[in-house]
């Protein structure tokens, strides 16, 4: 396996502008998911993906986040019109379809909203 | 609302000290997960328990689920620098999406 791996590592933008955060999941996982963690906090789940289905939003992915899966494969989460609240760690984790949900996650990218 | 509830929040001890951590819910779950997060980095995954009851180590780590699945305990020995972290517990949510629900993590600092 070569690992879930996310790109940008960092992102600042200033409010209002539009911001994409792309993942690559371990090649083999169908199962795809988005979380966002603050700091001191635990990750919060905002999405899943189950090959290129999206099966569930968190009430957390307001109307300004979109996430896709074209493919099946890499994924990608765009935040519209962001504004400082959206300042977080990004964390994308995938896992197999089958087992007791055991989900590896990637490095993260830090998003910074000035 | 299934949550999961670590203590403590905040740890600081000297290298070589014991110390455990703890995951509580009031909610059965079907398995956890330990994670380790270094600043910056993502969480990764130490351990999953799936049995009531059940006991994994790994190395100077112990790891025990509740007999009812609703609690979990990590145990380190003799902690080292290198332990130090955020340690996270989770479990999966109720809608089968496989979706991890977090406790608010355990800080972790081992002074040498």
């Amino acid at each position: 396996d070569t690992g879930v791996s996310q790109d940008p590592r960092h992102k600042i933008t200033k409010r209002g502008q539009n911001v994409t955060f792309r993942c690559d999941p371990i090649s083999e996982h169908n199962r795809l998911y988005w979380y966002r963690q603050t700091l001191g906090q635990g990750p919060e789940f905002l999405t899943y993906f189950q090959n290129e289905a999206q099966l569930e939003k968190s009430r957390l992915l307001s109307d300004r986040f979109s996430a896709e899966r074209p493919k099946g494969s890499f994924s990608t989460l765009e935040i519209q019109r962001t504004e400082q609240g959206d300042s977080a760690m990004y964390l994308c984790a995938s896992s197999r379809r089958t087992g007791p949900y055991e989900q590896y996650f990637g490095p993260g990218t830090r998003l910074t909203v000035t | 609302t299934q949550l999961l509830e670590q203590s403590p929040q905040f740890l600081s001890i000297q290298e070589g000290e014991n110390l455990t951590v703890y995951c509580n819910s009031s909610s059965v779950f079907s398995s956890l997960q330990w994670y380790r997060q270094e600043p910056g980095e993502g969480p990764v995954l130490l351990v999953t328990v799936v049995t009531g009851g059940e006991v994994k180590k790994l190395k100077r780590l112990t790891f025990q689920f509740g007999d009812a699945r609703k609690d979990s305990s990590l145990h380190i020995t003799a902690a080292q620098p290198g332990d130090t972290g955020l340690y996270l517990c989770a479990g999966p949510g109720s809608s089968n999406t496989g979706k991890l629900i977090f406790g608010q993590g355990t800080t972790l600092q081992v002074k040498p």
